[in-house]
């Protein structure tokens, strides 16, 4: 398809578990972002890949949140030992940066439960 | 650093009433605005950036930058408005963007 895809859209685990989310950008984006979408908090910023630059990890929650991006292109956000306030939506969304314009494009989220 | 806030988290008016969602920023340098929408059951997608100084589905947004506003702002509202709205801002070139944290708008029949 022509938009950001992501897996899975829906993910149960156990408190303690990792998650792996994985974000297909749309093919020759070089920015990919991801965020996490959560009841009063909005939308939150957890990391920007932009090329081949260091990614900016400043939103990142804890040390148990990590995100790579292969090959410039699929991103996998990994959470190791899930808790109960890790349960929200996250959003991956990628942009073409065309002079600074930024239009990003979102996929549909990847809604996670710890229980 | 980039700062957004929308200080509405809830905002509901009559169909046909003005509506005016508020987004105040905080950027040292100069910045790209955008209003981003998410319907029910749909992706978040981009309203309006001001760079185009456009005007889409009836809304406006304009930068002050003298306020370090960018409120969006549609003269007679409809129900099909009814959605989240985020205000987001970008430093120029290729910078992260950061968003607030959301206005849901309601439009009453």
């Amino acid at each position: 398809g022509a938009g950001v895809s992501q897996s899975p859209s829906n993910k149960v685990t156990e408190k303690g578990k990792d998650v792996e989310l994985r974000c297909d950008p749309i093919s020759g984006h070089t920015a990919l972002y991801w965020y996490r979408q959560s009841l009063g908090q909005g939308l939150e910023f957890l990391i920007y890949f932009q090329g081949n630059s260091a990614p900016d990890k400043s939103g990142l929650p804890s040390d148990r949140f990590s995100a790579e991006r292969t090959g410039g292109s699929v991103s996998t956000l990994t959470i190791q030992r899930t808790q109960q306030e890790d349960s929200a939506v996250y959003l991956c969304a990628s942009s073409l940066e065309t002079r600074g314009v930024t239009e990003a494009f979102f996929g549909q989220g990847t809604r996670l439960t710890v229980v | 650093a980039q700062r957004v806030t929308q200080p509405e988290k809830l905002l509901s008016v009559f169909k046909g009433a003005p509506v005016e969602l508020k987004c105040n920023y905080s950027y040292s340098g100069s910045p790209e605005l955008f209003w981003y929408v998410q319907y029910s059951r749909q992706r978040l997608q981009l309203l309006l950036r001001h760079i185009s100084r456009e005007s889409i589905k009836g809304f406006t947004a304009d930068l002050n930058k003298g306020e370090t506003s960018f409120h969006l702002k549609k003269p007679f509202a409809q129900e099909e408005d009814s959605a989240m709205y985020y205000c987001a801002l970008s430093g120029r070139g290729a910078q992260k963007l950061v968003f607030g944290q959301g206005t849901r708008l309601t439009i009453n029949p």
